[in-house]
């Protein structure tokens, strides 16, 4: 069983919307979670880093998590073109790496 | 700018070759990471190195290897390449263990 699993997409969205993302996770020991945007053949940037359960918002960002049931969500709010790009969750495996999702590429729509 | 430089950026090569892949991580960090990311695979976990001691293993052939210098630089290598060995390759560095992940820019290998 795969450590994080995360829908691919691809998501289309028009400007102006939320954009709503997620992954699920096997392991419940898991105690931090973190989004990474990576754009087109860019290395991935650290979004958002969330350490419990509950929300963690950055401006338009939002990072949920319910370890009940072992779900992480990112909201965008106000989706901008500037945000078209693949969104990867990310959960600490054995040894502390970091096991990534499959990645949800989202495009926003001017 | 994550602060973790990658060269070189593009490597075209043949197949039975062998490249080198060169990491040099953030001020301050003591651990490198590398990653595969391919199309059909994703980002795939290779090897972590800590303070130039190899600490933990991921899905890394045996044609690949890695080392971690004193100046805490790393440098991947790739041999014996086959045509699936096409991918981008990412460094990574953190402070330490379970840190946040800054990522380079990586290295685009084609192997034709």
């Amino acid at each position: 069983q795969k450590e994080v699993e995360q829908d691919p997409g691809p998501l289309s969205v028009p400007e102006g919307a939320i954009v709503s993302l997620n992954c699920t996770y096997s392991n419940s020991a898991f105690q931090y979670f973190m989004w990474y945007r990576q754009y087109s053949r860019k290395g991935p940037e650290l979004l958002m880093y969330t350490y419990s359960s509950g929300n963690k918002e950055d401006g338009r960002f939002t990072a949920q998590v319910d370890k009940s049931s072992k779900y992480i969500s990112l909201f965008i709010r106000d989706s901008q073109p500037s945000d078209s790009a693949t969104y990867l969750c990310a959960v600490p495996g054995s040894d502390y790496k970091l096991s990534f999702g499959a990645g949800t590429t989202v495009t926003v729509r001017a | 700018d994550s602060g973790v430089t990658q060269t070189p950026k593009h490597l075209i090569t043949a197949t039975g070759q062998r490249v080198t892949l060169r990491c040099s991580p953030r001020s301050g960090d003591l651990s490198v990471y590398w990653y595969q990311q391919s199309l059909d695979q994703g980002l795939q976990f290779l090897i972590q190195y800590y303070n130039g001691e190899e600490r933990a293993k991921g899905n890394i052939l045996e044609r690949f290897s890695a080392q971690q210098f004193p100046d805490l630089h790393s440098e991947l290598n790739l041999s014996s390449l086959e045509l699936g060995d096409s991918a981008l390759y990412f460094c990574a560095s953190s402070v330490g263990d379970g840190s946040k992940l800054f990522f380079g820019s990586g290295t685009q290998l084609s192997v034709l």
